[in-house]
């Protein structure tokens, strides 16, 4: 049972546009969510976090939007550059901490030159 | 401040071997977490360690166990490895509570291959 779903595995974006990352979560209790970069052979970094009392949080080139009732975010990076071409994972927990960051299987960006 | 750092960064072994990985978390971090990342499955969670004690688990096979020391160092043990437990294994330390306590801080990973 996948509590955090990322249905694009990938999505390829020219350099300059904005990027658009979906993610999808099922459990109600979720009420802090965050982003995470990876590339190859690194562990992921954090990127963006919201929690669900806001509906937006932005950070540079990266906004995170929040709808609770669709149970859905997206991570806006825009404009997108060859730098950013990573897998991207989408996260969810509950703000306290004590329990455990639920993950998505990931979307891999490559941002076309 | 130094970040996560993981020992060994690859490892190979064989079917039925045992192997230990160890994390030394971000000074001040209280709580480790594993994951285990394979091809299109995202990160699976294995567990999380609070303060030396085992506050969260996912759902994985006896044969993954883990510790944590008094200075937050922790490892993690597999015992008689399977062809499928290949895999990256990640460790995140966090400060574990609180405001922004989620925000987890990844080491590198180790490189588990078993052949």
């Amino acid at each position: 049972d996948q509590q955090v779903k990322q249905n694009s595995p990938s999505l390829s974006v020219q350099e300059g546009r904005i990027s658009i990352l979906n993610c999808d979560y099922t459990n109600s209790m979720f009420d802090y969510f965050l982003w995470y970069k990876k590339y190859p052979a690194e562990g992921p970094t954090f990127l963006i976090s919201i929690s669900s009392i806001k509906d937006k949080n932005e950070d540079g080139r990266f906004t995170v939007f929040l709808n609770k009732s669709a149970k859905h975010l997206s991570l806006h990076i825009v404009p997108s550059q060859p730098g950013d071409s990573a897998v991207y994972f989408c996260a969810a927990s509950s703000y306290s901490g004590n329990t455990p960051l639920v993950f998505g299987k990931g979307t891999r960006l490559s941002v076309i030159a | 401040k130094a970040g996560v750092t993981q020992t060994p960064r690859y490892l190979i072994k064989t079917r039925g071997q045992q192997v230990t990985l160890s994390c030394s978390p971000i000074s001040g971090h209280r709580s480790v977490s594993w994951y285990q990342q394979t091809p299109g499955q995202g990160l699976q969670f294995l567990f999380e360690y609070f303060s030396e004690t085992q506050r969260n688990k996912g759902n994985f096979p006896g044969r993954f166990s883990g510790r944590q020391f008094s200075n937050s160092r922790s490892e993690m043990n597999v015992s008689t490895l399977e062809l499928g437990d290949s895999a990256l294994y990640l460790c995140a330390s966090s400060r574990g509570s609180g405001s922004r306590g989620n925000e987890q801080f990844f080491g590198p990973g180790t490189r588990l291959t078993v052949l």
